[in-house]
Formats: C-alpha cells, structure tokens, sequence
C-alpha cells in the first residue's frame, strides 16, 4: 500500500519557539494532505485540508497564523507550529489521498510536546 | 459538536463476547471509512464502504453503510484480546474532499 511518512516521530521544545513537523509521500503524488490533531484517547479532529500549489483551507477555530500549512510539492506538506505554547501539545498526523480515490493513507503521528 | 458521533465512547468487553459500534450522523457521506488505531501510532484502514446498504465482512468484523449513506456499524463477532484498540469511523463529504472523523469508541478485550 501507499506510504505516508512524517517527521519528526517525537519533538520537545521550549514555549515560544516554533516546531516544523514533515509530512511525505513515499511512492505515489498526493493531491490532497490533511492535517489532524488528536488528543489522548480522544478522535483525530482534522486541522486544515492542504492541496498542493494552494493555500490550504483551515477548519473551523483553527489560526491559520499559528498553524502554518504548506503544500509546496506533490510529495510534500509541512505543518509549523509558530511561537509554540504548552496548550499546543498534541499528537499531530497528516494523512493524504490521491486521484480522489477516497482513501487515506497515513502518517505515524509527530507527538509534540511543549514544554 | 463532531460531524460523526460514535457510540459508545468506551467498551469493555470480555474475550469471546459479540460487539456493535455505532458511527451516526446528519449528514450525508460519498464514502466512509473505518479505521483502528493504537496508541502512538497512526490510524490503519479497515474497511471502505461507498454504496448505501452495503455490507462488508473482514473475518470477525462486519461493516455496514446506512442506506441513507449518513450511518455505519461495526459489528466484531467473538471479540479476541488483538482487537483492543480505538476505532474510529470516518467519512468525505459529497461537498468537498474532506474528511472527518468520528468521535472514537475505545475497545478493551479482556482475556
């Protein structure tokens, strides 16, 4: 099956910096990245849907200036956590889909801890 | 309030019983997913079901696509320890190419 890779698994930084998280497509060109945070034992609540070349279109009480999203190739998506707070902890996966097949292939998750 | 609510939250079941997961909602779905994840780790696809009244079987699992395309069930048959885990239902709008997910039920199989 498809593979979705990201990095860093694991990255503890100190409140005010900022954390890029990777999000790659190993063996096939996503149309479409998604975005979630997850909270322990809690549901995947999607953050932002990226589509390559575009600006990426943020849910509902999501800041776009602290969560910055971008698609800039076919294989690629990155999430910036800017000026990072403890309340900003979570555990982030991206997942993408490709040719509108409606399937998702995921990410491991990037759990982050701030501290 | 989540696009998709699932029921119940949490379940604690002992090894060998039969169990039902509900994924309900008020809106309509093209196609929707379930999935099982364990803790740290991303979620991985069980089954895809796109046609409304549609019935799927995975060895103990059993997906079922409301005929209104607006609800789901999983049913696993003779719950085994290996089943432990979160599952969650997700599903893509008719009116965008986003996905959401459901709220989670927390499975727990006791040997």
């Amino acid at each position: 099956g498809a593979v979705v890779s990201q990095h860093p698994s694991r990255v503890i930084c100190k409140s005010g910096t900022s954390v890029k998280i990777e999000c790659r497509s190993l063996d096939f060109q996503a149309t479409t990245m998604f975005w979630y945070r997850q909270f322990p034992k809690k549901s995947l609540m999607l953050m932002a849907t990226s589509n390559e070349g575009s600006k990426a279109t943020y849910e509902q009480g999501v800041e776009k200036d602290k969560f910055l999203i971008n698609h800039a190739s076919l294989t690629l998506s990155t999430l910036t956590v800017t000026s990072a707070h403890p309340e900003d902890s979570s555990f982030y996966i991206c997942s993408a889909t490709f040719a509108n097949t409606g399937e998702l292939f995921f990410g491991e998750g990037s759990r982050l801890t701030v501290l | 309030t989540q696009l998709l609510e699932q029921s119940p939250q949490f379940l604690s079941i002992q090894e060998g019983e039969n169990l039902t997961v509900y994924c309900n909602s008020s809106s309509v779905f093209s196609s929707l997913q379930w999935y099982r994840q364990e803790p740290g780790e991303g979620p991985v696809l069980l089954v895809t079901v796109v046609t409304g009244g549609e019935v799927k079987k995975l060895k103990r699992l059993t997906f079922q696509f409301g005929d209104a395309r607006k609800d789901s069930s999983l049913h696993i048959t003779a719950a085994q320890p290996g089943d432990t885990g979160l599952y969650l239902c997700a599903g893509d709008l008719y009116t965008g190419n986003q996905f959401y997910f459901g709220t989670g039920t927390s499975l727990t199989v006791i040997p």
